[in-house]
């Protein structure tokens, strides 16, 4: 049973524009949300991450919004550049394990 | 700094074939230990996690098993490959469950 989810596979964004990735989980004991930036036949880079205590954390330009009521979490990158087109992972963290989405495949066009 | 080293990069072996995955980390102590499988457009799926030497959680039955003979040594082995255990493998560490970072990964392809 998928406990963290991203249902959109793909995004596509003009360049300069806002990038919005979504992830929702179903677990109400997650206590930390990461998001992770992967290349192609890479290792996943650590992007930002956001604590159950706090609805917003921000990183130059990449913004995580969490909403505990809708178990939602959002990633804003602004403004979005062709360095970003990645495939994004959100993960979410309880005791010893951390739970990933399938990821969204970031596009941005020039 | 902390850095985690896996090895080999790419791999390829006929199905039957014995697997050997080593992942090393540098710079910390007693830190957790992740083995992942990212199947070709798929997510990151958990497969053996372990708290500390001796230590392995089995998150999916499988032919493949795991072992930590070390503080930072995580080894994932088989020993008869399947076509099905193509993917990307990664191995991963973090401390307080709170950051976990990834190595460079593996390219498995079984023929």
């Amino acid at each position: 049973d998928q406990q963290v989810k991203q249902n959109s596979p793909s995004l596509s964004v003009q360049e300069g524009r806002i990038s919005i990735l979504n992830c929702d989980y179903t677990n109400s004991m997650f206590d930390y949300f990461l998001w992770y930036k992967k290349y192609p036949a890479e290792g996943p880079t650590f992007l930002i991450s956001i604590s159950s205590i706090k609805d917003k954390n921000e990183d130059g330009r990449f913004t995580v919004f969490l909403n505990k009521s809708a178990k939602h979490l959002s990633l804003h990158i602004v403004p979005s550049q062709p360095g970003d087109s990645a495939v994004y992972f959100c993960a979410a963290s309880a005791a010893d394990q951390f739970y990933f989405g399938t990821g969204t495949s970031l596009t941005v066009i020039p | 700094s902390q850095t985690i080293h896996q090895w080999p990069a790419t791999l390829v072996q006929p199905v039957g074939s014995p697997l050997s995955l080593e992942c090393t980390v540098e710079g910390t102590s007693n830190p957790n230990l992740y083995w992942y499988r990212q199947a070709a457009g798929r997510g990151l799926q958990l497969l053996f996690y372990s708290v500390g030497i001796g230590q392995i959680s089995s998150e999916v039955p499988q032919n493949l098993s795991a072992s930590r003979p070390q503080d930072r040594q995580f080894i994932l082995s088989s020993k008869k490959l399947l076509l099905s255990d193509s993917g990307f493998y990664l191995c991963a560490w973090s401390v307080r469950v709170r950051e976990q970072y990834f190595g460079p990964g593996t390219r498995l392809t079984v023929t």
